[in-house]
């Protein structure tokens, strides 16, 4: 059964670091992994696909890494801003016969503060 | 941006009663998923919906729920009789593609159960 780990569970940092965060999962076997973030109260909103085959994929000020057979991704965000402040969530889609279900991870709480 | 939307963004009902939340997926997408979120716990995944037909779902997904796509726009989730433990944001997701596109994500339902 794939598990999926995101650590840490919260960072808080000053505006302006660059930071990464850690998402881990137990089965190799997938199609993608995908980023997401979600505000207080809100739906998830998708940062970024990096499919298996690929190393990264970029947008703006974040970055993805995928090393799908050590079963871990990063998300670097630079140059952070009060605005990126929100949980951040991975979820990898099954590989196989599975219809594009995703297990996610807990997520990491970020803290931009001015 | 073409959005998932899910009405209504609240519904609170009294235990052993039927709920049916209700999205509008994005308009060319085909494949079409519900999530649950219990509050402070990981997004779990429910069913996914493809052609008509439930083509993936989890071990949550007895029989007290129900999908159905009644029109060319809607995508229906029905419990038919609610436990308190059925108190979760429910949320609508739906993708191009089964494997290689991102899942877009609605806002919520969030289901309070009395």
């Amino acid at each position: 059964k794939q598990e999926v780990t995101q650590i840490p569970a919260a960072l808080s940092v000053p505006e302006g670091e660059n930071l990464v965060l850690n998402c881990s999962f137990t089965d190799s076997a997938i199609y993608n992994l995908q980023w997401f973030r979600q505000d207080p109260g809100k739906g998830l909103t998708s940062l970024l696909l990096i499919q298996s085959s690929q190393r990264e994929q970029t947008s703006g000020r974040l970055n993805a890494s995928l090393d799908k057979s050590s079963g871990r991704s990063t998300l670097y965000i630079a140059a952070s801003q009060p605005g990126d402040s929100a949980t951040y969530l991975c979820a990898v889609r099954a590989g196989g016969t599975s219809y594009g279900k995703l297990t996610f991870g807990q997520g990491t709480i970020l803290t931009v503060h001015p | 941006e073409p959005e998932v939307t899910q009405t209504p963004s609240h519904q609170v009902t009294q235990m052993g009663q039927e709920v049916i939340l209700r999205c509008v997926p994005i308009s060319n997408h085909l494949y079409f998923y519900w999530y649950r979120q219990i509050l402070g716990q990981k997004v779990e995944f429910l069913v996914s919906f493809y052609n008509n037909e439930i083509s993936e779902k989890s071990e949550i997904f007895d029989d007290q729920f129900s999908v159905e796509r009644p029109d060319g726009s809607n995508f229906t989730l029905k419990i038919r009789s609610t436990k308190l433990e059925d108190s979760a944001m429910y949320f609508c997701a739906s993708s191009f593609a089964r494997a290689n596109q991102p899942q877009h994500f609605g806002d919520g339902t969030r289901l309070s159960i009395l």
